[in-house]
């Protein structure tokens, strides 16, 4: 059974706080490592699509990094705000697979 | 605007009945999916359809049926609801491995 663990799953901050989540997977196999945002009452929406040992991306104050020999992913959320609250999952996807596996997820709540 | 569209975003159904939840994407995807997502547990893979009328088991599909009788149209079937069947279900599609998930907004579904 392949697993996909996030930590932790849950996490409070204040505005203004810088932030980290991980992700971790299997190393053998890899093909991409996928990151969703899920705000409540509305559908995940995609973050990042990572691929290659090393890579980082970067979408304003969200960023990761991934490092596929040792099968973990970072992300980082610089100053955090209010609407940056939302629960953060991340997925991997096997090589000679069709899907995505995703783990629980983490779970961020930023009070004004 | 992309969309994967679901059909109903809330559902009452009886125990018994036979259920169907349909999603649409207009993304000419190849790859659909259905998952359900339970509080702690994450989002899991009911089934998924890699083209026209092919389909695949998820990690939960007892209780679960899908039909792909068009690229666009992904849908779910419950063939005698039961009260465990109670969830989220989203619905999703994409290109391939390295592009991400576009998802539809939910249905939570209620079987009383």
């Amino acid at each position: 059974i392949l697993n996909v663990e996030q930590s932790p799953q849950s996490l409070h901050v204040q505005e203004g706080d810088s932030t980290n989540f991980t992700c971790s997977f299997p190393s053998s196999n890899f093909y991409a490592l996928h990151w969703y945002r899920w705000e409540t009452a509305k559908s995940p929406e995609a973050l990042f699509v990572m691929t290659l040992n090393g890579d980082e991306k970067k979408k304003g104050r969200i960023s990761a990094t991934l490092n596929t020999k040792e099968g973990y992913s970072y992300l980082y959320i610089k100053g955090s705000q209010p609407e940056d609250s939302a629960t953060y999952l991340c997925a991997f996807w096997m090589d000679s697979s069709y899907k995505l596996i995703f783990g629980s997820g983490t779970r961020l709540l930023v009070r004004p | 605007d992309v969309k994967v569209t679901q059909s109903s975003r809330y559902l009452v159904k009886r125990t018994g009945e036979k259920v169907f939840l349909e999603c649409v994407q207009d993304m000419d995807h190849e790859n659909m999916f259905w998952y359900r997502q339970d509080p702690g547990l994450g989002l899991r893979l009911i089934y998924f359809s890699y083209d026209v009328k092919m389909k695949e088991k998820g990690d939960i599909p007892e209780g679960y049926s899908v039909s792909r009788e068009k690229k666009e149209r992904f849908s779910l079937i419950l063939e005698s609801a039961s009260t465990n069947q109670t969830s989220m279900y989203l619905c999703a599609s994409s290109l391939g491995g390295q592009g991400g998930y576009t998802f539809g907004s939910g249905t939570r579904l209620t079987v009383v």
